[in-house]
């Protein structure tokens, strides 16, 4: 399997640009999740997503922030306009059914906020 | 909500020696999971080890093992014959095994490992 799947790894945009990050979940897998790593707050669950369906999205910073999930192979979380503070590395992670309960991480992708 | 403590934000080992890393949790559930992942310098986050709260015995994988203490809510990770590629961030995490898919993660320890 080629695991969780993100694009691009690196991205380097100016402040009030639109910002879309994309994620393929491990095949099989159910459940994804949005996170998102800085020095100052650590690790953030911004918002997951079951069978499709947007569970928990109190993690979102502001409005700016929104994430889609169109089908099982395939999320996206975008920002729009994007600001110098959301400069960070955004992890997508998936996990699949049964008894298999931990999180498989993507590489994650490092925005850039000019 | 649940909490993670990582109490150290920093550690070090010497080669070959065996260091230990500290996680507390709050929770008011009695079956959980709980897990250590790894964080090279290359991002990616690597699954180290699972323990399940209904298992009383610790979970062991190679070189690295958990003591687990229910009761104290405690959940270390023990790391023997340190090897310079062990050097990283671990993170601990805890997931409730009935109350849905989140994880909740501690803030992180890097370790930083002396040849």
């Amino acid at each position: 399997d080629a695991g969780v799947i993100q694009s691009p790894r690196h991205e380097v945009t100016e402040m009030g640009q639109e910002v879309t990050l994309r994620c393929k979940p491990i095949s099989g897998h159910n459940s994804l999740f949005w996170y998102r790593q800085t020095m100052m707050r650590g690790l953030e669950l911004l918002i997951y997503f079951n069978n499709n369906v947007p569970i928990d999205d109190s993690g979102m910073p502001e409005d700016r922030f929104s994430a889609k999930m169109p089908n099982a192979s395939f999320s996206t979380l975008k920002i729009q306009p994007s600001e110098p503070r959301d400069s960070a590395v955004y992890f997508c992670a998936s996990r699949g059914r049964g008894v298999h309960y931990e999180q498989y991480f993507g590489p994650g992708t490092r925005l850039t906020v000019t | 909500a649940q909490t993670v403590t990582q109490s150290q934000p920093e550690m070090s080992v010497q080669e070959a020696e065996t260091v230990t890393l500290s996680c507390t949790y709050d929770t008011s559930e009695s079956d959980y999971y709980l897990f250590w992942y790894k964080q090279p310098p290359s991002r990616q986050m690597i699954l180290v080890i699972r323990q399940e709260a209904y298992k009383q015995q610790n979970a062991t994988e190679n070189r690295f093992s958990v003591n687990f203490q229910k009761a104290a809510k405690s959940f270390s990770l023990k790391i023997s014959d340190s090897q310079l590629g062990d050097a990283a961030m671990y993170f601990c995490a805890y997931r409730s095994a009935n109350t849905g898919n989140q994880f909740y993660f501690g803030t992180g320890t890097s370790l930083t490992v002396i040849p």
